[in-house]
């Protein structure tokens, strides 16, 4: 199947600054992205849907402002925690779909705010 | 969006037969079934996706009524490394967004 990474795949940051997840598909071209928050033993809790050049559709109760989709290129979607809390703190997946309805998740990237 | 009911939880033996059943009554006409397996601390990973009858691959298989209402993943010979969450998700009309439910959590017993 094909391949989305994510990068980082852990990162800490210290409450007040900003973290920026990069999301990739590598060997197709994504249409949409989704991303997605987990807690531990809970189930996927999407975000928001980002389409390549347009402004990204948030799901209620997420705040667009906090949580800033970029999604530049075909191939690239970044997700931006803006003045993370550690509230925040939790694990983030993106997806990528191609020209199938089949979705492709990334492997994570666990978020920690200290 | 079409929401889906799993049961929470189910446990098996190693070389059993597993069949998880998801029951998706608003299915729209449009929409695909699709199955995802996913471990802890990792990303979802694709298992099989069907829209009507049975679709077969090379880790499972995926029952489909004639109504699309209710799917069931079948996993042959289910072994330790099975154990996982199972998602049923239900889409790909419209926005193709997936509204993840409480998924199945399956335990193989040695």
């Amino acid at each position: 199947g094909a391949v989305v990474s994510q990068h980082p795949s852990r990162v800490i940051c210290k409450s007040g600054t900003s973290v920026k997840i990069e999301c990739r598909s590598l060997d197709f071209q994504a249409t949409t992205m989704f991303w997605y928050r987990q807690f531990p033993k809970k189930s996927l809790m999407l975000m928001a849907t980002s389409n390549e050049g347009s402004k990204a559709t948030y799901e209620q109760g997420v705040e667009k402002d906090k949580f800033l989709i970029n999604h530049a290129s075909l191939t690239l979607s970044t997700l931006t925690v803006t003045s993370a809390h550690p509230e925040d703190s939790s694990f983030y997946i993106c997806s990528a779909r191609g020209v199938s309805y089949e979705q492709y998740f990334g492997p994570g990237t666990r978020l920690t705010v200290t | 969006l079409a929401k889906t009911t799993q049961p929470i939880s189910m446990d098996s033996y190693e070389g059993q037969e597993v069949n998880i059943t998801c029951s998706h009554n608003n299915i729209a006409t449009n929409d695909y079934i699709t199955w995802y397996q996913q471990f802890p601390s990792q990303g979802p990973r694709f298992i099989i996706q069907g829209y009507k009858t049975k679709v077969t691959n090379e880790v499972a298989s995926l029952f489909i009524p004639a109504d699309r209402k209710s799917s069931t993943l079948s996993l042959p010979r289910v072994s330790l490394s099975d154990t996982a969450v199972y998602y049923c998700l239900v889409g790909g009309s419209g926005t193709y967004k997936y509204i993840f439910g409480t998924g199945t959590r399956l335990k193989v017993l040695a």
